[in-house]
């Protein structure tokens, strides 16, 4: 299994700043993955970071606005670029790692919840 | 792309009777299918993982079935109890390790 920790837990941002995430693992992981879960809503996923490349942004979501580090093998951080009100949100790191049953599942962080005024 | 439906949307019921959640998906070309548990305001908590090659998974009050060919998993939570209240979210993984969640069930157990 994994442990994942996340900083800050929450935050209040104003408009047009920026904040950036961080998330650290207990274990090496090769996989990083941030989902956004907007308000009333499930989860999408926002870009895979694998260390020593760079991160692959799904439909929707680009570098500009979401630059993403991966400087090792248990650590990332995303930035939220120049903040207005729909980027509030819960941000979540995942890693993909071996399981109790010795299959890879993913763990999840226990996000941070960010609120822009 | 794959699509992922959870039907109800929303479900309460009174505490000892079984749960019930469906999950559906487009694309069966899965890795693997995760339910999850996520309480208001908090982060997700991992309940039953089945691979692709399974048919179902249990654990305690807890058993997942998974028909891949027809694109559909089912959750039944046992005698529900009040503390079985939140969200459970169904989530399909590629190969590499990126999950497509469907939108969630809420349910509420009474006293």
């Amino acid at each position: 299994s994994a442990v994942i920790s996340q900083k800050p837990s929450r935050d209040i941002c104003q408009r047009g700043t920026s904040l950036t995430i961080q998330c650290q693992v207990d274990s090496q992981v090769t996989m990083m993955f941030w989902y956004r879960q907007q308000p009333g809503q499930s989860l999408t996923l926002i870009a895979t970071a694998n260390q020593g490349s760079e991160a692959t942004y799904e439909s929707g979501f680009v570098i500009d606005k979401f630059p993403i580090s991966r400087p090792n093998l248990t650590f990332s951080t995303l930035t939220v670029s120049n903040m207005s009100p729909e980027d509030s949100s819960i941000y979540l790191c995942s890693v993909d790692a071996r399981g109790g049953d010795g299959f890879n599942e993913q763990f999840f962080g226990p996000g941070t919840r960010l609120t822009v005024l | 792309k794959q699509e992922v439906t959870q039907i109800p949307a929303a479900l309460s019921v009174p505490e000892g009777e079984n749960l019930v959640l469906n999950c559906s998906f487009t694309d069966s070309a899965i890795y693997n299918l995760q339910w999850f548990r996520q309480d208001p305001g908090k982060g997700l908590t991992s309940l039953l993982l089945i691979q692709s090659s399974q048919r179902e998974q249990t654990s305690g009050r807890l058993n997942a079935s998974l028909d891949k060919s027809s694109g559909r998993s089912t959750l039944y939570i046992a005698a529900s109890q009040p503390g079985d209240s939140a969200t459970y979210l169904c989530a399909v993984s590629d190969s590499w390790g990126k999950l497509q969640f469907g939108a969630g069930t809420q349910v509420v157990v009474t006293p």
